[in-house]
């Protein structure tokens, strides 16, 4: 079972809301992503950080941010939420000594009325 | 960008019988891994193999790549309805970063 958190599980909101997806772990990975997922497709890479104070925008272009202020702590903010943005959000880290290996939490499934 | 694409997109077979899944990909890889993610879950690790290995087994899992088709496949043996669930290929480049294919949903019928 992977050290690696994700809250809320389910997030239903309405349009223009500001909101922050939490993501944590505590395995001490570097190395944190976070991808969007529409049910049934693949998964997409929308931010990614290879250490504190370090992020960089993923290959699908994303209107959320992220920050990286801790090693342990990875949350991706939307400022103004829209129906577009309903879908679910994976974080996921990597690290020594299974460098290879991402490890993932269990999502954050978003709905945005 | 989407690196690997899988086929079948939906398999369904017999307990017991050995489901065979392919990934596809399009650019020279440092290694490519295979994750399962139970509906609605993150996905799980299964197995990596690296762009100097031809086959890799794990338990019930063979897996093969084929460096020159850019293929890969993902053979689950003997299965089990608890195996249901989606199975992705992901390639690495470099960078450390993973680009995932669009998956194949398997369902195991007891």
């Amino acid at each position: 079972e992977a050290d690696i958190y994700q809250t809320p599980r389910y997030l239903v909101i309405g349009t223009g809301k500001k909101i922050t997806l939490e993501c944590s772990q505590t395995m001490g990975h570097d190395k944190m992503y976070w991808y969007q997922q529409d049910p049934g497709m693949e998964l997409h890479l929308i931010h990614y950080s290879y250490g504190v104070n370090s992020t960089e925008k993923g290959d699908l272009s994303s209107e959320s941010t992220v920050s990286r202020i801790r090693t342990e702590h990875f949350p991706l903010t939307l400022e103004s939420a829209r129906p577009s943005h309903t879908s679910q959000y994976l974080c996921a880290s990597r690290g020594i000594p299974s460098y290879n290996e991402q490890f993932f939490g269990p999502g954050t499934r978003l709905t945005v009325l | 960008s989407q690196q690997g694409e899988e086929d079948p997109q939906a398999l369904s077979i017999q307990e017991g019988e050995n489901a065979t899944m392919n990934c596809s990909y399009k650019t020279s890889i440092n290694n490519l891994q295979w994750y399962r993610q139970n509906s609605g879950r993150g996905l799980v690790h299964l197995i990596l193999i690296r762009s100097n290995e031809r086959e890799k087994h794990s338990g019930r899992l063979r897996v093969t790549l084929d460096t020159s088709k850019k293929s890969s496949s993902l053979l689950i043996t003997a299965s089990r309805a608890a195996d249901t669930a989606s199975y992705f290929c992901a390639t690495e480049e470099g960078a450390q970063k993973l680009v995932f294919g669009q998956g194949t949903r398997l369902t195991i019928n007891p």
